[in-house]
C-alpha cells in the first residue's frame, strides 16, 4: 500500500501568495515529517508532528494532522522565489521509527 | 553544526561491478538508514540501522545490498553485482532517537553502464 501520498503533484503560485500541500497515509503512525528537496540535493528536514499533536508552526511553515482523516498539510505562508523546490512527507507507518516511507512529492514553484 | 556526509558524490561503475558507498552519520546517532531516489521518482527506504544490525528493510534491499558499520564513524552500503536499474542517488541518514528527525547527507549518485 502506498504511504504518504501527496497532492497536488505540482503547484506554482507568485511569491508573497501561500502555499499547500497535502498528504495522506494508510497506517497507524506514530509521527509525520516533512522534507524539502532542492532539485537533484539532498532532502532537508522542515518539521516533525507527532501523532498526539495537530498542529505546529516553525516560521513561516504551518503543519496539521488529522489523524482520523489520516492525512496532513504543510502550509508555506508568504512564499519566496527561494521556496522553489519539492515537498515531501514521510511517515514512519506501523514499524514505527525504522522504517520511513515517502510520498511522491509536490514540486512548487514559487515566481518572482 | 553537525552532519552527515557521504563518499563518493559521483560513483560510475560497469554492470556487474561491486560498488561501497560511505556515510559518515552524525556522531552520536545511534539509528542509520539509507535510502535510493531514481531519477523523478520518489525517495525509496532501503534499510534501517541500530546496535549494529539490520532493524527493517524493504523489498528492495535483496541479497544484492549489504550493510556495514565497520568502526565508530563510518556506514557503508554495498551493492556486490551492480545492475543498470540500480543507477539512482542513494541518500544515508542518521538519527539520536527513533521518533525523531533524520538528518539526510548529500547522497552518492550511482551510475550503472
Amino acid at each position: 500500500s502506498q504511504q504518504g501520498e501527496e497532492d497536488p503533484q505540482a503547484l506554482s503560485i507568485q511569491e508573497g501568495e501561500n502555499a499547500t500541500m497535502n498528504c495522506s497515509y494508510k497506517t497507524s503512525i506514530n509521527n509525520l515529517q516533512w522534507y524539502r528537496q532542492n532539485s537533484g540535493r539532498g532532502l532537508v528536514h522542515l518539521i516533525l508532528i507527532r501523532s498526539n499533536e495537530r498542529e505546529k508552526h516553525s516560521g513561516r511553515l504551518r503543519v496539521t494532522l488529522d489523524t482520523s482523516k489520516k492525512s496532513s498539510s504543510l502550509l508555506i505562508t508568504a512564499s519566496r522565489a527561494a521556496d522553489t523546490a519539492s515537498y515531501f512527507c514521510a511517515t514512519d507507518g506501523s514499524t514505527g521509527g525504522f522504517k520511513t516511507i515517502f510520498g511522491a512529492g509536490t514540486r512548487l514553484f514559487v515566481k518572482a | 553544526e553537525p552532519e552527515v556526509t557521504q563518499t563518493p558524490s559521483h560513483q560510475v561503475t560497469q554492470m556487474g561491478q561491486e560498488v561501497i558507498l560511505r556515510c559518515v552519520p552524525i556522531s552520536n546517532h545511534l539509528y542509520f538508514y539509507w535510502y535510493r531516489q531514481i531519477l523523478g521518482q520518489k525517495v525509496e527506504f532501503l534499510v534501517s540501522f541500530y546496535n549494529n544490525e539490520i532493524s527493517e528493510k524493504s523489498e528492495i534491499f535483496d541479497d544484492q545490498f549489504s550493510v556495514e558499520r565497520p568502526d565508530g564513524s563510518n556506514f557503508t552500503l554495498k551493492i556486490r553485482s551492480t545492475k543498470l536499474e540500480d543507477s539512482a542517488m542513494y541518500f544515508c541518514a542518521s538519527s539520536g532517537l527513533i521518533d525523531n528527525e533524520q538528518f539526510f547527507g548529500p547522497g552518492t549518485r550511482l551510475t550503472v553502464l
